[in-house]
């Protein structure tokens, strides 16, 4: 079963532009991590938030959490070209470091 | 390695056929993960080694699949009597601590099976 959800399925935006992607998931977990996949292949860790953190930033990446609502959303800022890529929230469910549940993803285009 | 290794990259296979795909995980990582991905959907987790034993092998969808890592490095996941409903893309990724830890996990680049 999924545990997270991706939002929006799409996005499509123009390089230079940011853009936003959201997850939710339903149980209680220890950290949630993001991660990249270009080409339906191997999957690239990109960024992991502990729950007791609210905000964490990587590069062009800021990562927030809100666990009262069990949600969080990745922003890349200055969109690229080359971030054109499926986005996957993860999470391991309450009691579980190893077991990532995945959601379906966000297809990312950034057209030049 | 640099990374993490499965081979191989393709398989096509006819149903009712055997197959094995490997999985070489980073030098040093003792936690080994198998997951299957179909199109359009995330990956969904199959089993969970630490070291040579199997920790968790509750994602395995029944027992056509099996999964062995005999040295705690290498592993093999094992499918009997392939079914068309297998086609998917079979993903390994290892970590360098599991279960207890916030680690990260690193992907290799998945065997992408089709059972014709």
């Amino acid at each position: 079963s999924q545990q997270g959800e991706e939002d929006p399925q799409a996005l499509s935006i123009q390089e230079g532009e940011n853009a936003t992607m959201n997850c939710s998931y339903k149980t209680s977990i220890n950290n949630l991590q993001w991660y990249r996949q270009n080409s339906g292949r191997g999957l690239v860790h990109l960024i992991l938030i502990r729950s007791n953190e609210r905000e964490k930033h990587s590069g062009r990446l800021r990562v927030t959490l809100d666990t009262s609502k069990k949600s969080s959303s990745l922003l890349i800022t200055a969109s690229r070209a080359a971030d054109t890529a499926s986005y996957f929230c993860a999470t391991p469910p309450g009691g579980s470091n190893y077991k990532l549940t995945f959601g379906k993803g966000t297809l990312l285009t950034v057209n030049p | 390695g640099a990374g993490v290794s499965q081979t191989p990259s393709n398989k096509v296979t006819e149903k009712g056929k055997y197959v094995e795909l490997r999985c070489d995980p980073i030098s040093g990582h003792t936690a080994l993960y198998w997951y299957r991905q179909s199109l359009g959907q995330g990956p969904e987790f199959l089993i969970y080694f630490q070291g040579t034993g199997a920790a968790d092998d509750s994602g395995l969808p029944n027992d056509r699949f099996f999964a062995v890592r005999p040295e705690g490095s290498v592993s093999t996941l094992k499918i009997q009597r392939t079914e068309r409903g297998d086609s998917a893309v079979y993903l390994c990724a290892s970590s360098q601590l599991g279960g207890g830890t916030d680690t990260e996990a690193f992907f290799g680049q998945g065997t992408r099976l089709t059972v014709v």
